[in-house]
Formats: C-alpha cells, structure tokens, sequence
C-alpha cells in the first residue's frame, strides 16, 4: 500500500536550533518526493521536490532534503531554523494520480 | 507566474445545503484534482480528472460528491448534501501531465467549507 509516515507530529526548537524532520514513504513506482510548508491560515507552498538525480535536494529558504532509497526516506533539513519558519510540514509521495501526503509536523520556533 | 486559483476562499453553510466549489486550474494543464484538509489533520486526496473523466476517486468521495469541467476553464467540485463533517479546507490542484516523471501538482490556496 502506498503511505508517508512522519514520525514527528510537534516539535519545538529555539532560533538558530537545526532541523530534521522524518519521513519515510512506500511505493512501489517511480518516486517523486515533496515536502510542503503550510503556515497558518495559508495555503500549501512547495520546498522541495525530488524527482531524480542527486539525492540531495536543495528548495527555497534554507531548506534541503536527502533521498535514501535503501532507507525509503526523504528527511526534511534545516541548518539554522528562524521564528518565521513556525508552520506545518508536510511530506508526500507522488501516487499514480494523486499525492499521498503524511499527517504532518508541526514545527514552534521559539525566539 | 501561473497558479491555480479557487473561489469563494470561505463558504459558510448550512447543513443539507448544496455547494460548490470553483476552481481555475492552470491554463494548459490537463490533469485536475481535488484534495480536502479537516482542520488540524492531513491533506487527503478525493478525486483526480482527466479528458472529462475521473481518473481516481478515494472512499471519502462518495455519491454526494461530483466534479465537473463545465467549460475550458473551471474545474468544480459540488457537494449535493453537505454534512458537518465535510467541513475542511478544500485544495484544488493541476498538472501538465500525469505519466512522465516530471509530474508536478500545483495547488490553489483553498476554500475554506464551515458546515453549520
């Protein structure tokens, strides 16, 4: 069965704190990963995206993620996290028509 | 920039009512969709539509759910009957193609559906 798993539902970090958030999907076709931000009271916006090639995905604000296969994982980073990166992180893998997202983490960043 | 836009952004109803949801997908892409997001839990595919046709459908879209592409530009999703819980944030999304590798879904910013 196609899921996404996010094993962090809440975390809480101080400025200038790093940042991983887990995911692991599985999917038996071609993999196309995302990871998306929703700030609160706004609309989905897309990090990143991983469609092949280097394993190693840089997307917008700072953040970049990493395609292990053997490991069925697309980890979320982020070096220096900042108070304005407080938002709900979700991670998805492509199915054949749709996107399966996991539940979502929910990220404090605390001044 | 293209984007996918939705309208209206909030629709207060009440229950039993009809309502539909209107979306502008972007201009040349094929492939539309729609997800839903009850407040506080996970983005959940309903349908996927293509060439006037669904494509996929989830066991949440059930018979009181139907799309529609009713001219070359909007792409509707009514609900006939609304229930409590089908209050939740409802995403529109669009691509270019579905096959190839390089599918992105773009998404509209919701519409935010209060069932009273």
């Amino acid at each position: 069965a196609q899921s996404v798993s996010q094993h962090n539902h809440h975390v809480i970090l101080s400025e200038a704190a790093s940042l991983e958030l887990g995911c692991n999907y599985s999917y038996g076709g071609t993999v196309n990963l995302f990871w998306y931000v929703q700030y609160p009271g706004q609309h989905l916006q897309l990090l990143l995206k991983y469609f092949s090639g280097d394993p190693l995905v840089k997307g917008i604000k700072g953040f970049e993620a990493e395609f292990i296969k053997s490991k069925f994982s697309f980890n979320l980073r982020k070096p220096s996290v900042q108070w304005s990166d407080t938002a709900e992180y979700f991670c998805a893998v492509r199915g054949t028509y749709k996107y399966i997202f996991g539940t979502g983490t929910r990220l404090k960043v605390l001044a | 920039e293209p984007e996918v836009t939705q309208t209206p952004s909030h629709q207060v109803t009440q229950m039993g009512q009809e309502v539909i949801l209107r979306c502008v997908p972007i201009s040349n892409h094929l492939y539309f969709y729609w997800y839903r997001q009850i407040l506080g839990q996970k983005v959940e595919f309903l349908v996927s539509f293509y060439n006037n046709e669904i494509s996929e459908k989830s066991e949440i879209f059930d018979d009181q759910f139907s799309v529609e592409r009713p001219d070359g530009s909007n792409f509707t999703l009514k609900i006939r009957s609304t229930k409590l819980e089908d209050s939740a944030m409802y995403f529109c999304a669009s691509s270019a193609w579905r096959e190839t590798s390089y599918n992105e879904q773009f998404f509209g910013p919701g519409t935010r559906l209060t069932v009273l």
